[in-house]
């Protein structure tokens, strides 16, 4: 099955304490994505990635860092956590340069940081 | 103004209702359009793309207005299982760079 893979589903971390989010997908996608969606801001893309060895900015990239040695790998790093960074996180993939079919997501991870 | 706008709702109609929503977008460059729906606490998921002719697919259809810049998404004969949030997404450049709505909520009642 095509899928977008991320885990874990939820965590609950204290401040400072490191943690990474893991993404896969299994579609051979170029193009990842990460978002984080918070009450009445929708979807705002945290960092993405064109290609393996390729990734930028974007929207709200402070406080992560984002790493893609593989193609199908994507993960997100959070080098010290903080309160404001508690929300809802979603890893998404397309095919690169097909942004016109949308993009398939993962099943969330929803982080607390207290 | 917000790159990609939705009326928050809550929209409530009854079973059967026809129920329409609007989203307005701020650069005339944008290429591609798309609706999403979002069940609670569930990552969303595609529901359907919006072409320059207008699109339909069952019970739901699409519009583009380019002049106007906005796009709709109109449900006919509404079912329970159509209570969602449902997401504007616009792609400026016709690449990768989604930009999304804040969403619609949509509940319908018995």
């Amino acid at each position: 099955e095509a899928q977008v893979t991320q885990n874990p589903r939820y965590l609950i971390t204290v401040t400072g304490k490191k943690l990474t989010v893991t993404c896969s997908q299994n579609m051979n996608h170029e193009y990842m994505s990460w978002y984080r969606q918070d009450p009445g801001l929708g979807l705002r893309q945290i960092y993405y990635s064109m290609n393996v060895e390729v990734t930028d900015k974007g929207d709200v990239p402070e406080g992560y860092k984002v790493s893609r040695k593989e193609k199908r790998n994507f993960p997100l790093i959070l080098e010290s956590p903080s309160p404001n960074q508690t929300s809802l996180y979603f890893c998404a993939s397309s095919l690169y340069g097909q942004g016109a079919y949308g993009y398939t997501f993962g099943s969330g991870t929803r982080l607390t940081v207290v | 103004r917000k790159e990609v706008e939705q009326d928050p709702g809550p929209f409530n109609v009854p079973e059967g209702a026809t129920v329409a929503f609007n989203c307005t977008y701020s650069n005339s460059a944008s290429q591609s359009f798309f609706w999403y729906r979002q069940d609670c606490r569930k990552e969303p998921k595609l529901l359907m793309s919006v072409y320059s002719s207008g699109n339909e697919d069952g019970r739901f259809t699409a519009q583009l207005n380019r002049a106007s810049q906005y796009i709709s998404l109109l449900i006919r004969d509404s079912k329970l299982s159509d209570s969602a949030t449902y997401l504007c997404v616009v792609n400026p450049y016709n690449n990768n760079d989604m930009r999304f709505g804040a969403g619609t909520r949509l509940t319908v009642k018995p």
